[in-house]
C-alpha cells in the first residue's frame, strides 16, 4: 500500500511566523501535490513537483513555496503565516500525472492565530 | 462552465437504496477519471478508476460517457458507513506543460437508518 506521511496533523502557529510542513511518501512517485480544502471550496491545487528540484504553480500559489530535495519529500512553507492560511492542508503523490491516482497523507488541520 | 460539477447535494437515502451520482467535465481531451470518498475530516480515499467500459466493485459501479461528457457512480444496498463526500477527479490534457487534474466539489450521501 501507498504510504503518504505528513508531519503533523494539528498545528497552530502564530500571524507572521514560517510554517513548514513536510510530507513523505514510501512509493518513488515521481509527482507530488499539495492542496489546501476549505468549506464550500473543495480541494485547490498549491504547488506540485513531477520531479526533484522541479517544481510548478497550481491555482492558489501566493504566499505559498515549497521545497523538494529529495524524490520522496515534498515541503510546503508558509513565508509568513496570515489567517487566510488556516485550513487542512492535504499532501499527495502519484507515479503518474496523467493516468494514475493520487494518493493522500491524512493532512494537516493548521491554525494561525 | 466549470471544469467539473458535481450535484453538491446532500443526498439522504434510506439503508438499502440505491442511489446514483453524476460528474459532468468541460474538456473532451480528458483521459482518466476516478472516484474518491472523502469522510468528514479526514483525507480523500481512492474508491475506484473509472474505465471506458464501465467497472464494478462489490456494490459500487463506475461508468464513463464520452459523447456526453460525464461519469456516473452507482452504489446499491446502500449502509451506513456509506456515508461520506464523494468527489470525483478528472485528469486531463490542460494545455501547459503538465496533465492537469481537476477534483470535483464532491457530493454529500447521508445514508440513514
Amino acid at each position: 500500500d501507498v504510504k503518504v506521511t505528513q508531519s503533523s496533523r494539528y498545528l497552530v502557529k502564530r500571524t507572521g511566523e514560517k510554517v513548514f510542513l513536510e510530507c513523505v511518501q514510501d512509493m518513488d512517485h515521481e509527482n507530488m501535490f499539495w492542496y489546501r480544502q476549505d468549506p464550500g471550496l473543495g480541494l485547490r491545487l498549491i504547488y506540485f513537483s513531477y520531479d526533484v528540484k522541479m517544481k510548478e504553480k497550481g491555482d492558489i500559489p501566493e504566499g505559498y513555496s515549497v521545497s523538494r530535495e529529495k524524490k520522496e519529500r515534498f515541503s510546503l512553507i508558509l513565508e509568513s503565516a496570515s489567517t487566510n492560511q488556516t485550513s487542512m492542508y492535504l499532501c499527495a503523490s502519484s507515479y503518474s500525472v496523467s493516468n494514475q491516482p493520487q494518493h493522500f497523507g491524512d493532512g494537516t488541520r493548521l491554525s494561525i492565530l | 462552465r466549470k471544469e467539473v460539477e458535481q450535484d453538491p447535494g446532500p443526498f439522504n437515502v434510506p439503508e438499502g437504496a440505491t442511489v446514483a451520482f453524476n460528474c459532468t467535465y468541460s474538456n473532451s481531451a480528458s483521459q482518466s477519471f476516478f472516484w474518491y470518498r472523502q469522510d468528514c475530516r479526514k483525507e480523500p480515499k481512492l474508491l475506484m478508476s473509472v474505465y471506458s467500459s464501465g467497472n464494478e466493485d462489490g456494490r459500487f459501479t463506475a461508468q464513463l460517457n464520452r459523447a456526453s461528457q460525464y461519469i456516473s457512480l452507482l452504489i446499491r444496498d446502500s449502509k451506513l458507513s456509506d456515508s461520506a463526500t464523494y468527489l470525483c477527479v478528472v485528469n486531463g490534457r490542460g494545455g501547459t506543460s503538465y496533465d492537469k487534474v481537476i477534483f470535483g466539489p464532491g457530493t454529500s450521501l447521508s445514508v440513514i437508518p
